[in-house]
């Protein structure tokens, strides 16, 4: 149990199904992150909320939207996927690190096995 | 863009020391050493951080040199669950922006 709950853990999907991840924290942070885990590649660092705000957008397509309706909760709500997309899909959360001295450790989940057939 | 650079695979024999080793010749005052690694099936789990001095908690030990461009991991006795993938990064305080390398694949052998 990592304190991050990713729901659903597998999901298939067809390229013009519309479904949404969801994750959960109750570790009291603030600041979550969405990575991308493709087979073979490093993980690939999405997007970063910090205070339910969006602070970092790695170019990613926009077929991908991220939603933080508050500190607890991320979504990444899907829609057109290519079959390219298939990954491993990872939460994670932290303290804001840039109200601290060092940056807090990230607390993942097991993150959602993503295929788009 | 990782800063990183460590071995992509090593074995080590349950019961021994693993010593895991990264390169980081480029880091820079103000950055922070970070492992985590990652099991099969799950998400990457933090092990440990460092600045300059040597720590060691409850799951591993980071012994950073002197002039902090190299660092080891070292997993006193090894067991058959610590078979992973790990992962050193090198990030900036107050930074957000986490970047994973390619790790060391590290595999227990009984």
């Amino acid at each position: 149990e990592t304190g991050v709950t990713q729901t659903p853990r597998h999901l298939v999907m067809g390229m013009t199904n519309k479904k949404s991840l969801k994750c959960e924290q109750h570790l009291g942070h603030n600041a979550m992150y969405w990575y991308k885990q493709s087979a073979k590649k490093p993980l690939e660092l999405m997007f970063v909320y910090n205070f339910k705000e969006q602070t970092e957008n790695n170019s990613v397509p926009s077929r991908f939207s991220p939603e933080c309706p508050n500190s607890s909760h991320l979504f990444l709500h899907l829609h057109t996927l290519q079959p390219e997309d298939s990954a491993l899909y990872l939460c994670a959360s932290s303290q804001d690190p840039r109200a601290s001295s060092y940056n807090s450790p990230l607390h993942f989940g097991n993150g959602t096995r993503l295929t788009v057939t | 863009d990782a800063k990183t650079t460590q071995p992509p695979s090593m074995d080590c024999a349950e019961g021994r020391a693993a010593n895991l080793p990264c390169n980081h010749s480029t880091i820079s005052g103000n950055e922070y050493v970070y492992w985590y690694r990652q099991i099969h099936s799950q998400g990457p789990q933090y092990i440990i951080h460092g600045l300059k001095n040597n720590e060691t908690n409850e799951m591993a030990s980071l012994i950073i040199t002197e002039d902090r461009k190299s660092s080891t991991l070292i997993l006193p006795h090894a067991t058959l669950r610590d078979t992973a993938v790990y992962y050193c990064i090198v990030i900036q305080t107050g930074a957000n922006n986490l970047f994973f390398g390619t790790g060391t694949r590290l595999t227990v052998i009984p």
